[in-house]
């Protein structure tokens, strides 16, 4: 059972326009969200988190909102740049009391910039 | 370059061998974990210390796995008598503290 699921496998975007990546999750105890960006054949790059006590956070071109009442984050960039062509992993963490806050990872989508 | 490194970045064996992979984490992190990715999935969690103690192990580490981290710096993975179920990109990560963990590029394993 996928506790975290990105159903969008890819999206196309013009570059300058927005991207929005969505995500949604099922576990309640999940507390904190993060994005990671991944190139072919390089491990996870980290992008932007947020915590549950929030419901906002952006950093430069990246936005991320969640939504706790719908199990919901999505990752806004904008403007877009062909660079940002990557897969889009969506994780989340809780703390289950094993002090490990392993993260969760959804499937991920994979964007692409059209230039 | 102070970012997680991971040994070797490819790695094709035939069915039965042993294989070990290692990871240098960044040296002030004590969090270190283990993740597996296959085609189409995102990792998934395999194990994870703190420091030199391995505190929490996946379901997905069967017996054939072993990992350790001697001394609380560099860590290893072991593979013993691998299956082709095994192959799969095998992530490292470390993290100073929950809020983010920085990843390693990987070690591609391929299972003949």
């Amino acid at each position: 059972d996928q506790q975290v699921k990105q159903n969008s496998p890819s999206l196309s975007v013009q570059e300058g326009r927005i991207s929005i990546l969505n995500c949604d999750y099922t576990n309640s105890m999940f507390d904190y969200f993060l994005w990671y960006k991944k190139y072919p054949a390089e491990g996870p790059t980290f992008l932007i988190s947020i915590s549950s006590i929030k419901d906002k956070n952006e950093d430069g071109r990246f936005t991320v909102f969640l939504n706790k009442s719908a199990k919901h984050l999505s990752l806004h960039i904008v403007p877009s740049q062909p660079g940002d062509s990557a897969v889009y992993f969506c994780a989340a963490s809780e703390d289950s009391g094993a002090g490990s806050y392993q993260l969760t990872f959804g499937k991920g989508t994979k964007l692409s910039v059209i230039p | 370059d102070t970012g997680v490194s991971q040994d070797p970045r490819h790695k094709i064996t035939k069915r039965g061998q042993n294989v070990t992979f290692r990871c240098d984490p960044i040296s002030e992190h004590n969090r270190l974990y283990w993740y597996r990715q296959t085609l189409g999935q995102g990792p998934e969690f395999l194990t994870y210390f703190q420091n030199e103690a391995q505190l929490e192990k996946s379901r997905l580490l069967s017996d054939r796995f072993s990992a350790e981290r001697p001394k609380g710096s560099f860590s290893t993975l072991e593979i013993q008598r691998t299956e082709q179920g095994d192959s799969a990109m095998y992530l490292c990560a470390s993290s100073p503290r929950r809020t983010k963990a920085f990843f390693g590029q990987g070690t591609r394993l391929t299972v003949v």
